[in-house]
């Protein structure tokens, strides 16, 4: 079945430790979301990319950075993960317009820092 | 700017009770999609439900049904004879037309007692 992978499902990670999550999807979506999403709290976008074109939201902190080497794949990296960050990390995808056609959402990667 | 309004937190029922729960918007786009979401314990978000701004027609689906009121900008989710296994948050979301941006409320906890 066509999906969106998110790995890994839990990740622990040291505080100050650079750490990265991944996302892959065999639905050939041209956009690729980064939620974050904190306990008890509606989902937030971090940024997305549209093809190769990366959209950063305006209140998303210089701490979390994104690649995107191919369609299939992006990744979400945190380059010094502070106890705040802890949050569950949603990936979705979606064709171009993704009101007329719906979003894929993974099953999350649950992030705790130490 | 979009915004998505859900005004109730948390939700107890006892099982085979009906709940309802109430999602409220403001968007200055004339073309728009609603959407909802389930998000069980597990963390992944269920699509439930998408509906474009033109379309208001109910609909049910099983023991769910939604009533779109373009009038009053809601879009209100009833789970008639409610289970245990409906226990979750639910996320009512929104998106303009050709965008890439989903606007989340802030979900509506539902706890369903035996």
């Amino acid at each position: 079945d066509a999906m969106v992978i998110q790995n890994p499902r839990y990740q622990v990670t040291q505080f100050g430790k650079p750490v990265t999550l991944s996302c892959s999807q065999t639905l050939n979506h041209n956009v690729m979301y980064w939620y974050q999403q904190k306990s008890s709290q509606a989902p937030k976008l971090l940024f997305h990319y549209y093809d190769k074109d990366f959209n950063n939201e305006a209140d998303t902190p210089d701490n979390f950075q994104s690649r995107r080497p191919n369609t299939s794949f992006c990744f979400l990296d945190i380059r010094s993960p502070g106890l705040g960050d802890a949050a569950m990390y949603l990936c979705a995808t979606s064709s171009e317009d993704g009101g007329l056609y719906g979003y894929t959402f993974g099953s999350g990667t649950r992030l705790t820092v130490v | 700017a979009q915004k998505v309004t859900q005004a109730q937190t948390e939700i107890s029922v006892v099982e085979k009770e009906d709940v309802t729960l109430d999602c409220v918007y403001e968007t200055r786009d004339t073309t728009y999609y609603l959407f909802w979401y389930k998000q069980p314990p597990s963390g992944e978000l269920v699509f439930l439900i998408r509906r474009n701004s033109f379309d208001e027609q109910n609909e049910i689906s099983g023991r769910y049904s939604w009533n779109f009121q373009k009038s009053t900008s809601s879009f209100n989710f009833t789970i008639t004879a409610s289970q245990v296994v409906d226990s979750a948050v639910y996320f009512c979301a929104l998106i303009k037309a050709a965008g890439n941006k989903l606007t989340f409320g802030g979900g509506t906890r539902v706890l369903v007692k035996p």
